[in-house]
Order: structure tokens, then sequence, then C-alpha cells
């Protein structure tokens, strides 16, 4: 069974229409993640949730909008995509906050914006 | 700002030889992990040094950490083709403004040859 998984794997879409990717993770974790990987496989976090309480928003364009309905599942919408917005989003989950423990990530959906 | 950078940017190697990467980063630390990214796929945790360790091994695998440098190491002894992917260091702080991230480098980019 897939520890992390989301969906889709890939997304192509043009500019200024709203998407979604889902997040689901069976490892029983309290804290899931997003993170954007650019073109030059550059990480950076954009988003965690804590038991479905926001605890970290990086500064991320408000066109991004997480969601948590409970702590297995953490959905991220993007409205409006812009070129910019192209990249490979990785959900994580970890079963602490990142500073005792390590991050289980998903494969990736990679959104390519026309 | 990015807090772990990785030296070098990509290195290539024959089967049989030892890597060595390295990570510099410029803040307090509770923790650095290393993370391997195959072509494609998400991030796998390798291994985790807390920041009053100086050494750790994990099979063919060995971290150092030299905290008064901010540097860490990676050695990957008898490289194999299947070591080939890019390998990120990430630190964790759990302080101010880093509470709850990871922060990643930019990742080496390992070539093994058979």
């Amino acid at each position: 069974d897939t520890a992390v998984s989301q969906t889709p794997k890939y997304l192509v879409t043009q500019m200024g229409n709203d998407k979604s990717i889902k997040c689901e993770q069976n490892l029983g974790h309290d804290t899931m993640y997003w993170y954007k990987q650019d073109s030059k496989k550059f990480l950076k976090i954009m988003f965690s949730y804590n038991n479905k309480e926001l605890i970290i928003n990086e500064t991320v364009p408000n066109r991004f909008s997480p969601k948590s309905p409970d702590k297995a599942h953490l959905n991220l919408h993007i409205n409006s995509l812009e070129l910019g917005d192209s990249a490979v989003y990785f959900c994580a989950s970890s079963a602490d906050i990142p500073n005792t423990g390590e991050l289980f990530f998903g494969e990736g959906s990679r959104l390519t914006v026309l | 700002s990015q807090q772990g950078e990785e030296d070098p940017q990509a290195l290539s190697i024959q089967e049989g030889e030892n890597a060595t990467m390295n990570c510099s980063y410029k803040t307090s630390i509770n923790n650095l992990q290393w993370y391997r990214q195959n072509s494609g796929r998400g991030l796998v945790h390798l291994i985790l040094i807390r920041s009053n360790e100086r050494e750790k091994h994990s099979g063919r695998l060995r971290v150092t950490l030299d905290t008064s440098k901010k540097s860490s190491s990676l050695l990957i002894t008898a490289s194999r083709a299947a070591d080939t992917a890019s390998y990120f260091c990430a630190t964790a702080y759990n302080r101010g403004t880093s509470y709850g991230k990871l922060t990643f480098g930019q990742g080496t980019i390992l070539t093994v040859h058979p």
C-alpha cells in the first residue's frame, strides 16, 4: 500500500483555470505538507497542517488554498492558474513536526500550465 | 533564503567508487537530514543526524556533521548504478520562523556508470 498518495500525477491545463491536487496518507501521521519543486529542483515548503490545523503558511499567493478535511488528507486547490505555477507539487507527511523525524513524500504531481 | 547548499551540483563516478556530497547551511539546526530522489519520483529519507551528533552510519551511507563549520557530508561507499539519483540535504530548526519547517538545498545529481 502506498503510504502517501497524491492525484493526479500529471496535470496539463490552460492559464486561468482552477485545479485541485489531492493527497492522502495512511501512516497515521499528524502532520502533512505541500512542497513545490521548481524546474531547478529547488524544494520549497508551501503549507503545513497538524491535526487539520494550519501551522505553516509560507509566502504563497492566495490563489493557492489548502484544505484538510481530516488529518489523513490534505488537498491543494489553485485558482486562476499562471504560467509560473508550472512545477512539481509534493505532498508529504510526518509523525511529528520535522524537527524530530523524517518526512514521507508522495510521488509528486507535475502541473503544466499552458 | 535557501538554507542548505550542496556541493558539487553534479557528480559522475564509476560503479564501485565512493561518492561524497557536501552540504553547507547558514543558521542553527536541530537536525540535518539527507534524502534521495530518483528521476520522476518522490523524495525518500536516507538518514537523520542530530545537532549533537558528529557521525552516523546506515548501510553504505556515512554522514558527518560539523556544526562549527555549519556543514555536513554524505558518503556513499561502493556505489552502484542504482544509486544514480539526486541527493538533498535538509535542515530543521524549531525556533521562530523556522518552526516546523524542513528547508532543502538544491541537491547533488549523482550519476553512477556501470
